[in-house]
């Protein structure tokens, strides 16, 4: 049972480079969710999609883009990135109205 | 003001304590609620979660909640070193897309 799964598990990058952060889930979910932690901050949403075909901002969208590829695959964007992007990344998934299922995370580190 | 308000600890306990971890909320729409635990260097993970006032156990955990007062609370009983880890609680309401709104978490300490 893989559940959510996200790549890569660590990434640093120079300021300005790019990235794209993969999440894919294998329950059928119809929504999908990208979150940052920091410390002190908690998790706070980034992006999400509701359904295939459709995305959303959330809290703290500035700088970031996402995809939803298809039901099960989610990527989130670094266009340029910025050491106020270093963070931990979360992907989730869950059915309408039910509790999110959350992968490991990317540490991601912006020099 | 935050929306959900979590004390963030760190809280230490003895093995075996019964620990009480608690968020307030402030927006009355918040329909359900949740508890996740989430280790070092892990996702979080579902741990309880209810959709109505009052108390839902299962095991040693009970999850309490107080629409009234906008409280929420999870017991451990007969804690272990196991449960060692940062538990965030969590709100949403129906017809959101399944958005939750979270606490900045409780970090807890279960010692020998």
């Amino acid at each position: 049972n893989a559940g959510v799964t996200q790549t890569p598990k660590f990434q640093v990058l120079k300021t300005g480079q790019s990235m794209t952060l993969q999440c894919a889930q294998d329950m059928n979910h119809n929504s999908m969710y990208w979150y940052r932690q920091d410390p002190g901050m908690g998790l706070r949403l980034i992006y999400y999609s509701a359904s295939e075909g459709t995305t959303d901002k959330g809290e703290v969208p500035n700088g970031y883009n996402v995809s939803r590829l298809n039901k099960r695959e989610f990527s989130l964007r670094l266009e340029s990135a910025a050491p106020s992007q270093t963070s931990v990344y979360f992907c989730a998934s869950s059915v309408t109205d039910q509790p999110q299922h959350f992968g490991d995370g990317t540490r991601l580190s912006i020099l | 003001q935050k929306e959900v308000e979590q004390d963030p600890g760190p809280l230490s306990v003895p093995e075996g304590a019964i620990v009480s971890l608690n968020c307030t909320y402030s927006n009355s729409a918040f329909q359900y609620f949740m508890w996740y635990r989430q280790y070092s260097r892990k996702g979080p993970e579902l741990l309880m979660y209810t959709y109505s006032s009052g108390n839902k156990e299962d095991g040693r955990f009970t999850a309490q909640v107080d629409k009234s007062s906008k409280y929420i609370s999870l017991f451990i009983r007969d804690s272990q070193p196991s449960d060692s880890a940062t538990y965030l609680c969590a709100t949403g309401r129906t017809g959101t897309a399944s958005k939750l709104t979270f606490g900045t978490g409780t970090r807890l300490q279960v010692t020998l």
